[in-house]
Parts: structure tokens; C-alpha cells; sequence
């Protein structure tokens, strides 16, 4: 039984680039979530799917910032024209019902 | 809004120095509460899911528990390994049937040989 899949685990960008990360779930899971961290805080919600549907995006989450999840499978959250804010770990989970179960995370660092 | 408190922010123990960790919540009908291992430049790792008041479980030298207002995470006699930061995380019913999950700022635990 393979876990979440996060690809890249690193990356690093130069200001005003776009960037796309990948999840892969866990292959029965209907629900993947998306979040961010900085050092020292906990995941910060960004965007919720159930199935192939987005019913969920926070607040915080600007419009450079798009997530999909075609056909229920695996999910890309894309930044565009990063900023040096947007350094930080994104991480992706994937539940069924209750508990959700998290990736190794993408360190992203804009220079 | 729902809020998660988590204390103390970090606690350095003697290895084999029993103590609790904190979560502190305020929920408008609370789903679930989870506790969490992370360990640095990972993800974080479930450890406990706990739905009611009353409730407990236990794994290996980690036992949580809840209350109606918080959640316990005990360790009893720790080692070095179970240094980590330990994140608590409360799960309510949102808008739209969205089951939203908040997560506290943890505690870094550190458990020295």
C-alpha cells in the first residue's frame, strides 16, 4: 500500500516564476486536501476536493494560486508570478472518511 | 472560528521523564480531534483519531485523551526517538458539508538521552 505522493520535494524558483506541484493520494481516497506550512506553525488550510469537485478554497488563498484534481485522481496546486511569501512547505492529505494522511511535502523557496 | 491552543509550544524532557502535552479546542460540533507526529522537513504522521468525551487510545508509549474543552497526549517514559513536534488538529462540520480540520501550532518535543 503506497502512502501520499508528493512530487516535487523540492524546488526553487526565482520571483515571478509559475510553479505546479503534484499529489498522488491514496488510491481509495476520495477527499485530498492541500495545505501550507511555515516554520514553526501548523498546516494551513488552502483547498479542499472531494472526488474530482473543489468545495472548499481559504480565504487566504490569492487568485495566483489554482488547484485541480481531475477525474478524482491525482491533484496539481500551480502559483503563479511567485512571491518570496509563498516559501514555504505544501503539503497534500488525502482521507476517506475521518483521520487524513499526509505526503512527504514540497519545500518550495523563492528567491 | 474555530481555534486550537497547543502547550506548552516546546518541552525538553529526561529520557524516561513521563509527561503530558496539551491541546486546548473551541469547535462548533466537533467531528473529530487527531493528534499528529512530524518530524522535520516531513509530513506529518496520524497517530490518534478521538470522536467523544471519555474517550482513549494508546500507542506504544503515547496515550491521548479528550475532554469536552481538550485533549491530552501523554507519554510515559519517552526515548530519544520520540523527539518530534506534536500537532493537534480539531475536524468540524463547515458549510456545504465540508468537514473542515484546524490545526494548532504544535509542541516541539525534545527527549534527551
Amino acid at each position: 500500500d503506497t502512502g501520499v505522493s508528493q512530487n516535487p520535494r523540492h524546488k526553487i524558483t526565482k520571483r515571478g516564476q509559475n510553479v505546479t506541484f503534484r499529489c498522488d493520494p491514496i488510491s481509495e481516497h476520495n477527499r485530498l486536501y492541500w495545505y501550507r506550512q511555515t516554520l514553526g506553525q501548523g498546516p494551513e488550510f488552502l483547498t479542499y476536493f472531494q472526488n474530482e469537485a473543489q468545495l472548499e478554497k481559504s480565504r487566504l488563498l490569492s487568485d495566483r494560486f489554482s488547484a485541480e484534481r481531475p477525474k478524482g485522481s491525482f491533484s496539481t496546486l500551480e502559483i503563479q508570478r511567485t512571491e518570496q511569501g509563498d516559501s514555504a512547505m505544501y503539503l497534500c492529505a488525502s482521507s476517506l472518511m475521518g483521520e487524513a494522511f499526509f505526503g512527504q511535502g514540497t519545500r518550495l523557496t523563492v528567491v | 472560528e474555530d481555534q486550537v491552543t497547543q502547550s506548552p509550544e516546546a518541552l525538553r524532557l529526561q529520557e524516561g521523564e513521563s509527561s503530558s502535552l496539551n491541546c486546548s479546542y473551541t469547535v462548533s460540533g466537533l467531528r473529530g480531534l487527531f493528534w499528529y507526529r512530524q518530524d522535520p522537513g516531513k509530513g506529518p504522521e496520524f497517530l490518534f483519531t478521538l470522536y467523544s468525551a471519555g474517550e482513549e487510545k494508546e500507542k506504544e508509549r503515547l496515550k491521548a485523551t479528550l475532554t469536552k474543552k481538550e485533549s491530552f497526549l501523554h507519554i510515559t517514559a519517552p526515548k530519544p526517538e520520540d523527539s518530534a513536534t506534536y500537532l493537534c488538529a480539531v475536524q468540524a462540520l463547515a458549510e456545504r458539508g465540508y468537514q473542515k480540520v484546524t490545526f494548532g501550532t504544535g509542541t516541539k518535543l525534545q527527549v534527551i538521552p
